[in-house]
């Protein structure tokens, strides 16, 4: 069965340091998503991504976030300058166009920042 | 606006007993609503989903939900609890438009036995 893939599953960086956390979603969809989930807290949306541009954001979402889709295959989400409270688990989501509007999480990658 | 709001951060059954998971949710759009399980160090898992079709669905592992309007109710259970239902369980709420799923803040499933 696809799945959406992430890379990698943990990552260590020390605040100011730039991250790229990559995913690969499921081949056939077309929408594509970024979640936080902070230790102990709900999970929240930070960015939704169509048709090679952003379609909706959060607040948390700001200029220190970026998205890419380099290839026909990667996802990427890019954090500039990592501060302490970026410290969380980043899950990348999909979903094909129509259906039930499920989406489809990968594993998550657990960001550290020290 | 879309929020959800799930009662009880954490339950505890035994094993064998019925789970019931609440999930209250508010939407001033007709709603998409989701149950995801995450078990632990893994990802996000569909449980079950109801987007205006049956409003009892049914899903993986022998969980089901019934959607009820007039509650702004999307409560999740099973008949009889299995030690390996241990998990955090969330519900979420979209649209049909497609967009950002709004989720609770979880609950976490404790299953002795």
């Amino acid at each position: 069965e696809p799945e959406v893939t992430q890379t990698p599953s943990h990552q260590v960086t020390q605040m100011g340091q730039e991250v790229i956390l990559r995913c690969v979603p499921i081949s056939n969809h077309l929408y594509f998503y970024w979640y936080r989930q902070i230790l102990g807290q709900k999970v929240e949306f930070l960015v939704s991504f169509y048709n090679n541009e952003i379609s909706e954001k959060s607040e948390i979402f700001d200029d220190q976030f970026s998205v890419e889709r380099p290839d026909g295959s990667n996802f990427t989400l890019k954090i500039r300058s990592t501060k302490l409270e970026d410290s969380a688990m980043y899950f990348c989501a999909s979903r094909p166009w129509g259906g039930g509007y499920e989406q489809y999480f990968g594993p998550g990658t657990r960001l550290t920042v020290t | 606006a879309q929020s959800v709001t799930q009662l009880g951060s954490h339950v505890s059954v035994s094993e064998g007993a019925l789970v019931l998971l609440r999930c209250n949710y508010s939407s001033s759009v007709p709603p998409y609503l989701f149950w995801y399980v995450q078990y632990p160090n893994q990802g996000l898992q569909l449980l079950l989903k109801y987007t205006s079709a049956a409003t009892l669905v049914k899903g993986i592992n022998g969980f089901e939900a019934e959607f009820k309007k007039s509650e702004t109710s999307f409560h999740l259970t099973k008949p009889s609890a299995h030690m390996s239902d241990a998990a955090e369980y969330f519900c979420a709420v979209g649209n049909q438009a497609g967009t950002a799923l709004i989720f609770g803040k979880g609950t976490t499933l404790s299953v002795s036995s």
